[in-house]
């Protein structure tokens, strides 16, 4: 099975500043990365998918990029409805497999 | 809009059973395959089981198999998860999902997820 490994596992951050979040497969998976966005007490929601698509509804502010091995996530001017944990998943190849999380607080 | 909405969560003691159900509604459910995923308390995502839109292919991890039958009923719009055999460490809430998705090639990713329902084993 491909490891996805992310980092950093907590973060902390100030309003209005741009973060960025890594994911690194263990092997090649070409663009097939999705990342998922959980708010404290919620279920997960696609907000990326193949690397860099934005799923449907999901703001601009977001944006994904990277392939092979070593993915990210950004968040432009981050706000307050962003604290959230956030997961990547590669969707490349069966079976999936997820990263392990990375939480984002306000600092 | 599209809606998933889990159900028949609870607590159960460890070696019995246990079926989840899962109501989809705003799509046309026989056009897509399902997913299920769990998460442990304060844990991260695990796959569990996916099923093809038509019933007809089944996967499972090695965590799960032959214990876990994931199945679907497309004139109800519903796909279950029965579950056997259970342990501690099936504790955790488990999701419905929509995917992977299939258009040229089956692209691993799922697009909705229900609220979840929380599965707790334990005696």
């Amino acid at each position: 099975d491909i490891q996805m490994t992310q980092s950093p596992a907590s973060l902390s951050a100030s309003l209005g500043e741009t973060v960025t979040i890594e994911c690194r497969a263990s092997e090649d998976i070409y663009n097939g990365l999705a990342w998922y966005q959980q708010k404290p007490g919620k279920s997960p929601q696609l907000l990326i998918y193949n690397a860099n698509n934005l799923h449907t509804g999901v703001p601009s502010r977001f944006s994904g990029s990277g392939s092979g091995t070593q993915f990210s996530l950004k968040i432009n001017s981050l706000q307050s409805e962003d604290v959230a944990s956030y997961f990547c998943q590669q969707c490349y190849d069966y079976p999936p497999t997820f990263g392990g999380g990375t939480k984002l607080e306000l600092k | 809009e599209v809606q998933l909405v889990e159900s028949g969560g609870g607590l159960v003691q460890p070696g019995r059973s246990l079926k989840l159900s899962c109501v989809a509604s705003g799509f046309t459910f026989n056009n897509y395959w399902m997913t299920w995923i769990r998460q442990a308390p304060g844990k991260g995502l695990e796959w569990v089981a996916s099923i093809t839109n038509t019933g007809g292919t089944t996967y499972y991890p090695d965590s799960v198999k032959g214990r876990f039958t994931i199945s679907r009923d497309n004139a109800k719009s519903t796909l279950y998860l029965q579950m056997n055999s259970l342990r501690s460490e099936d504790t955790a809430t488990y999701y419905c999902t929509r995917g992977p998705i299939t258009t040229v090639e089956t692209e691993w990713y799922f697009d909705f997820w229900g609220p979840g329902t929380m599965v707790t084993v334990s005696s």
